[in-house]
């Protein structure tokens, strides 16, 4: 079983509409989960990072996190062309004696906002 | 201020040539990262520095020589690389100590031929 699954892209939605992108992970052990959004030739760019059970806002995106389904995902609302972009939710595994903390990446969903 | 910065920008290197990758940061991170990304692929794990020594390599070849010569700096030598290592090359570092966001700099396109 891969370790971050992501659904699968890409994924189209008009200009104004709520895009969901969805990420499960097979490591009960992540306590920290993050959201990229990567234009394509470009490097990626942390927009959420969301640590508890819940919903977290910041702006037109929501990330939404339930631990015991092991399931992260993302809305945007207001979608614009410019969230035209890969997004990526990395599984993180720390490693607090050595202090260092790797992320592996899934795939990724493709977003295409149509004008 | 959560900038990485990434030189060169892009490198096209033979497969006999001798270059390095800088990256750098001045956030006061703890631990910097080398990924590997091909083109549609998401970004591979090369190496992790944690407080200046090397705590994680994924197995990557020896003509990759990571090295971090102070807290702010990481660098990545190359030496015999292959068509196949072209790709985005990607530093990032995180504060360490708890806090675990990444920031990715910009990245060096290399083209090995």
């Amino acid at each position: 079983q891969k370790e971050v699954e992501q659904n699968s892209g890409p994924l189209s939605v008009p200009e104004g509409a709520i895009a969901s992108l969805n990420c499960t992970y097979s490591d009960r052990g992540s306590q920290s989960f993050f959201w990229y959004r990567q234009y394509s030739g470009k490097s990626p760019e942390l927009i959420m990072s969301i640590y508890s059970n819940g919903d977290k806002e910041d702006g037109r995106f929501t990330a939404q996190l339930n631990k015991a389904s092991q399931y992260v995902s993302l809305l945007i609302r207001d979608s614009q062309p410019s969230d035209s972009a890969t997004y990526l939710c990395p599984l993180y595994k720390g490693n607090s004696g050595a202090g260092s903390y790797q992320l592996t990446f899934g795939k990724g969903t493709k977003l295409s906002v149509i004008p | 201020d959560t900038e990485v910065t990434q030189t060169p920008k892009h490198l096209v290197m033979g497969m006999t040539n001798k270059k390095s990758l800088k990256c750098e940061q001045h956030m006061g991170h703890r631990a910097m990262y080398w990924y590997k990304q091909k083109a549609k692929k998401p970004p591979e794990l090369m190496f992790v520095y944690s407080y200046e020594k090397l705590s994680i390599n994924e197995s990557v070849p020896s003509r990759f020589s990571p090295e971090c010569p102070n807290s702010s700096l990481l660098n990545l030598h190359l030496h015999a690389l292959q068509p196949e290592d072209s790709a985005l090359y990607l530093c990032a570092s995180s504060q360490g100590g708890g806090l675990w966001e990444q920031y990715f700099g910009p990245g060096t396109r290399l083209t090995v031929t």
